[in-house]
């Protein structure tokens, strides 16, 4: 069955270190990845996304993910945190059932900053 | 500018009332979706419509009913409200191809 798996409840980094949110999933074919970023209270801002081709992906923000087929992960990477970046990240995969299908989204990550 | 709107932000209301949330979006998609969000965060698609069509019906209770006027607009009305359907609801919508989704404000459900 297609699933997301992040195995990060919370994480907390200190400004300007670097981080790394991970994402696994399973998924039947070749699949289309998300990462979301949620502020308290706010909606589902996409920070970017990977269809195809070069698997070194570039989003907003100053965030990249990487795709690799053979760890099934599309992990979300940044090279130095800033406070505002504190929200709730969210990895999925889609799309799942047929090819108007919904995205199947992981429990998210929350992450804290430390000044 | 909004690109997906929804009203109301709030919505604070009794058990065994019905109401309606209302979404729509500018951007011309063909495809919108309404997403569930539990206290513990965790998002799960409700419906999913295509050109005013249903694509997709989750497991949700028949109290749920989506309504799409046009291709634009996605409604969720919902029927004899239980204290278990306070969450967060988003739209959403994407195009046909390819399929990023963009979400949304949301609607914070709270039923008393």
């Amino acid at each position: 069955a297609q699933s997301v798996t992040q195995p990060d409840i919370h994480i907390t980094v200190s400004e300007g270190a670097s981080l790394e949110l991970r994402c696994n999933y399973s998924y039947g074919a070749t699949p289309y990845l998300f990462w979301y970023v949620q502020s308290p209270g706010q909606g589902l801002q996409l920070l970017l996304k990977y269809f195809s081709g070069d698997t070194l992906v570039q989003g907003i923000k100053g965030f990249e993910a990487e795709f690799k087929r053979s760890q099934s992960s599309f992990n979300l990477r940044k090279p130095s945190v800033h406070w505002s970046d504190a929200a709730e990240y969210f990895c999925a995969v889609g799309p799942y059932g047929g090819s108007q299908g919904n995205l199947i989204f992981g429990k998210g990550t929350k992450l804290s900053v430390k000044p | 500018d909004t690109a997906v709107s929804q009203t109301p932000k709030y919505l604070v209301t009794q058990m065994g009332n019905d109401k309606s949330i209302k979404c729509e979006q500018n951007l011309g998609h063909d495809t919108m979706y309404w997403y569930k969000q539990d206290s513990k965060k965790f998002l799960k698609i409700m419906f999913s419509y295509n050109n005013k069509e249903l694509i997709i019906n989750e497991t949700v209770p028949n109290r749920f009913s989506p309504k799409s006027p046009d291709k634009a607009h996605l409604n969720l009305h919902i029927n004899s409200l239980e204290l278990g359907d306070s969450a967060v609801y988003f739209c959403a919508s994407s195009p046909t191809s390819p399929r990023a989704q963009y979400f949304g404000p949301g609607t914070r459900l709270l039923v008393l």
